[in-house]
């Protein structure tokens, strides 16, 4: 079945301090993998995605992903977290055919203290 | 702002009744998803539509219903709301027109079913 795996529910840091959330995906071929934030009160934000070519992706704010394929992974780290990052985090995924929808994991909650 | 506005914000139904809810999506984005987000979870899957036709649905019963219009509007609707129905409603555009789109998301629907 597909599924994403997302490892941590719930993630407290200081600022400054190095992040990095997981995610595991279950997908039979080819797919394309992203990273949506949820601010308090706002809606869903893409962070980063991933279609082909370098495994590792640049988003916004700093946050970066890299796609290991063998390990059916695509982790999000930032290396210096701020107060502005705390929110909901969800990794998804999407197969590589036109049509496909998102599958979303249950979300990684991230509160960083000032 | 991702251009997908969702209304009404919130919405309050007893249980047994029926509701729609409306999307209104960037002109040119020909496909439009809806996803249902429980408390605590990540979004859904329900359905999507591509000019106008259901191309994929996720695990709902046939009571959640959709409609897309040339518009580039759609509609989900849901008859004998249950109270396991409560929940986020968001609603989701891309083109559609090729592999590596992105998909936007609205503000959503808060919908508690008493």
């Amino acid at each position: 079945a597909q599924s994403v795996s997302q490892h941590n529910h719930h993630v407290i840091l200081s600022e400054a301090a190095s992040l990095e959330l997981g995610c595991n995906y279950s997908y039979g071929g080819t797919v394309n993998l992203f990273w949506y934030v949820q601010y308090p009160g706002q809606h869903l934000q893409l962070l980063l995605k991933y279609f082909s070519g370098d495994p590792l992706v640049k988003g916004i704010k700093g946050f970066e992903a890299e796609f290991i394929k063998s390990k059916f992974s695509f982790n999000l780290r930032k290396p210096s977290v701020q107060w502005s990052d705390t929110a909901e985090y969800f990794c998804a995924v999407r197969g590589n055919q036109a049509g496909t929808a998102l599958i979303f994991g249950k979300g990684t909650t991230l509160s960083v203290s000032s | 702002e991702t251009g997908v506005t969702q209304s009404p914000t919130h919405l309050i139904k007893t249980r047994g009744q029926q509701v729609t809810l409306r999307c209104s999506s960037q002109s040119g984005h020909n496909t439009v998803s809806w996803y249902q987000q429980a408390l605590g979870q990540g979004p859904q899957f329900i359905f999507q539509y591509y000019r106008e036709e259901e191309n994929g649905r996720g695990n709902f019963p046939p009571r959640f219903s959709g409609l897309q219009f040339p518009n580039y509007s759609s509609e989900l609707n849901v008859n004998a709301l249950e109270l396991d129905d409560s929940a986020l409603y968001l609603c989701a555009s891309r083109t559609g027109g090729g592999l590596t789109d992105t998909q936007y998301f609205g503000p959503g629907t808060r919908l508690t079913v008493l």
